[in-house]
């Protein structure tokens, strides 16, 4: 039961490519976020879902496609990878939505040369 | 506009020793605030809320409206709390939309 899994956990692409992130969860929850990690700035929203069928977006959007098909799945796209979308990129899904707890996945280390 | 500070970026301090990790906030409104850890090589997890009051791991946050902070402290300092911590920041049912602060790196040294 791993809750949250992310795939691929590394890639390298160039400047240009395009790549899909994929999350899927087990624990039913309806809301789920992408983030990114970078150092010295903390973690950023991308964008988030907050039941199958809707995203929006969040603080950081520009690059970057999502896709919720189905409840367990929120995908994360990258049309054209610049070296600034280098990153660790968070899929989470709000575990409690009275406390507010996000379940983070293990994170995709993601590098454009 | 909504921020949350961290100002240290790295915090090294010998096992046994008190620790206090800043947090200093800006929101308009009634935030909720939050303490995530990530240990080596784990995911990030949720350590501590304010509004639940509660001590994990022995670390307690006291919210400071006044002074707009959520430091979290520990008086007793283990190695096995070394990891990266981020001070977050929840609107009124934003649910996870979380603003996270830039974190801090605890060393804890034999």
């Amino acid at each position: 039961n791993a809750g949250v899994t992310q795939t691929p956990k590394f890639q390298v692409l160039k400047t240009g490519q395009s790549m899909t992130l994929q999350c899927a969860q087990d624990m039913n929850h309806n809301s789920m976020y992408w983030y990114r990690q970078d150092p010295g700035m903390g973690l950023r929203l991308i964008y988030y879902s907050a039941s199958e069928g809707t995203t929006d977006k969040g603080e950081v959007p520009n690059g970057y496609n999502v896709s919720r098909l189905n409840k367990r799945e929120f995908s994360l796209r990258l049309e054209s990878a610049a070296p600034s979308q280098t990153s660790v990129y968070f899929c989470a899904i709000l575990a409690g939505v009275l406390t507010g707890e996000l379940f983070f996945g293990e994170g995709s280390r993601l590098t454009v040369l | 506009a909504q921020r949350v500070t961290q100002p240290e970026k790295l915090l090294s301090v010998f096992k046994g020793a008190p620790v206090e990790l800043k947090c200093n906030y800006s929101y308009s409104g009634s935030p909720e605030l939050f303490w995530y850890v990530q240990y080596s090589r784990q995911r990030l997890q949720l350590l501590l809320r304010h509004i639940s009051r509660e001590s994990i791991k022995g670390f307690t946050a006291d919210l400071n409206k006044g002074e707009t902070s959520f430091h979290l402290k520990k008086p007793f300092a283990q190695e096995e709390d070394s990891a990266m911590y981020y001070c977050a920041l929840s609107g009124y049912n934003q649910g996870g939309k979380l603003i996270f602060g830039q974190g801090t790196e605890l060393s804890v040294k034999p």
